[in-house]
């Protein structure tokens, strides 16, 4: 099973500012199988990222998705208000799905 | 428009059964891969099983493997969760999720239905 270890816990940020969150697997694998969520308080979870950088659905340019074998990163260009929430990176095996432990983007 | 909807979490003894629902609609339900996806109570993310959309093909998370049996109903546009010998460590918040397809990540989440273990 890959494990997905997401840096740092907490993240305290200023609207306007970037964002830079950090997701490292146990073991190489392919960046086709990387996506990104996030999910506000009392919410269900939203795909943001999935393929490392492509962008779902409805989800707007100022996020953007990088990386490749065991280090990928989720930038958020400038901060906005409703970007405050709790982001997972998640691993998708072909017999197991693993999430990362998240990582919560705070309001400064 | 795209709905989920999640039923069938109450509150049950440890080494109890429970059975989840999840209505799908908006979207050919047949075409996809589902999934049972569930979050402790002030915790992360952890995926619970997948089954492929002709039903043929389920996996388990270690944690659930044996214990829980995913299934659908595509005549019904329907997902199930059959959870026996639960534990404390089962209470959580169950979602269903829709899979976007080849192996990218879920584009649908439903509401979540609450399953609570304790004496």
């Amino acid at each position: 099973e890959i494990v997905l270890t997401q840096s740092p816990g907490t993240l305290s940020l200023s609207p306007g500012e970037r964002a830079t969150l950090s997701c490292r697997a146990s073991q190489i694998f392919s960046s086709s199988y990387l996506a990104w969520y996030h999910q506000r308080p009392g919410q269900a979870p939203r795909l943001l990222i999935y393929g490392a950088s492509t962008r779902a659905t409805g989800i707007p340019d100022r996020f953007s998705g990088s990386g490749s074998g065991t280090d990928f990163t989720l930038t958020i260009s400038r901060l906005e208000p409703e970007d405050f929430a709790v982001y997972y990176c998640q691993q998708y095996g072909r017999s197991s799905i693993t999430f990362g432990q998240g990582t919560r983007l705070e309001i400064k | 428009e795209v709905q989920l909807v999640e039923s069938g979490g109450v509150v049950v003894q440890p080494g109890g059964s429970l059975r989840l629902s999840c209505a799908a609609s908006g979207f050919t339900f047949n075409d996809y891969t589902m999934h049972w996806v569930r979050q402790g109570p002030g915790k992360g993310l952890e995926w619970v099983s997948l089954i492929t959309w002709n039903g043929e093909t389920t996996y388990y998370a270690d944690s659930v493997k044996g214990r829980f049996t995913i299934s659908r109903d595509n005549s019904k546009y329907s997902l199930y969760l059959q959870m026996n010998s639960l534990r404390t460590e089962d209470t959580a918040l169950y979602y269903c999720a829709k899979d976007l397809g080849g192996y990218t990540g879920f584009d649908y989440w439903g509401q979540g239905t609450l399953v609570t273990v304790s004496s």
